[in-house]
C-alpha cells in the first residue's frame, strides 16, 4: 500500500513552454501533498505544501506564479512549470501523506529544458 | 543556513559489517527525525523514524540513535548488505511545522562484498 505515482517520469521541453507534472496517490487519500526539487548531488528542497481544495503554501524563494500547484482531489496534485527555462531543469518529486509524519514519495520527474 | 547536516558525502563498508550514518541538526525545536533511502532517479523510501522524546528506535537491521544534548543522530545498519547501497537522507520535522520535512544533503553508502 501507500503508492504514489508521478507522470511523466521524464520530460524534455523547449525554453518558454509550460510543463505539467502529475502526482497521484494510488491506494490512499492524501490530505496533504508536498512538492520538492532536487539538483544533482544535492538535497531535496521543499517547494510547496498542497492541501486538497485550498491554495498551496510556497516556501520562501519559490515563485508561485512560475510553479503553479493545483490539488483538485484527495488523490491528485499537479505542478505546472510555466515558461520553463534551462535553470528550471531539475528532478521534481512529490510526496503524499494521510496526516501522519510519514510521507510517501513518488518516483520523481526529470525535467530538462533546452 | 542548513538546519540538518550530513557531513559525510560518502561511506564505504564491507558486506556483513556495520554501517553508521551520521546526522547533525541545529534547531532544538525539531520533534521528529526520519531516515530515507534513495536510489538514483527514484523517490526516497522511508526507513525509520524517531521521536525527540526517545533516544533509540530499532526496526530489524536498522537502529536510529538520538543524542539531543549533542543534537546528533545516527543510523546503524547491521549487518550491511549490497542491496543497502544507496543515498541515505536524514530529515527532521519542526514542532508545529505541519509535517514539513527538512532534509540533509545525504550520504552515499556503498556496501561491497
Amino acid at each position: 500500500g501507500a503508492v504514489v505515482s508521478q507522470h511523466p517520469s521524464w520530460v524534455i521541453c523547449k525554453s518558454g513552454t509550460s510543463v505539467k507534472i502529475e502526482c497521484r496517490s494510488l491506494d490512499f487519500q492524501a490530505t496533504t501533498m508536498f512538492w520538492y526539487r532536487q539538483f544533482p548531488k544535492q538535497s531535496l528542497m521543499l517547494m510547496a505544501t498542497s492541501n486538497e481544495g485550498s491554495k498551496a503554501t510556497y516556501e520562501q524563494g519559490v515563485e508561485k506564479d512560475k510553479f503553479l500547484i493545483n490539488h483538485a482531489s484527495l488523490t491528485l496534485s499537479t505542478l505546472t512549470v510555466t515558461s520553463a527555462h534551462p535553470e528550471d531543469s531539475s528532478f521534481y518529486i512529490c510526496s503524499a501523506t494521510q496526516g501522519s509524519i510519514q510521507q510517501f514519495f513518488g518516483p520523481g520527474t526529470r525535467l530538462t529544458v533546452l | 543556513d542548513q538546519q540538518v547536516k550530513q557531513n559525510s558525502p560518502s561511506l564505504s563498508v564491507q558486506e556483513g559489517r556495520i554501517s553508521i550514518l551520521n546526522c547533525d541538526y541545529t534547531n532544538s525545536m525539531f520533534d521528529y527525525f526520519l531516515w530515507y533511502k534513495k536510489y538514483p532517479a527514484e523517490g526516497p523510501t522511508f526507513l525509520i523514524s524517531i521521536s525527540s522524546i526517545k533516544d533509540k528506535n530499532e526496526d530489524g537491521r536498522f537502529t536510529v540513535f538520538l543524542n539531543k544534548s549533542a543534537k546528533h543522530l545516527s543510523l546503524h545498519i547491521v549487518p550491511s548488505q549490497p542491496g543497502d547501497s544507496a543515498v541515505y537522507f536524514c530529515a527532521a520535522i519542526l514542532e508545529g511545522g505541519y509535517n514539513k520535512l527538512i532534509f540533509g544533503a545525504g550520504t552515499r553508502l556503498a556496501v561491497h562484498p
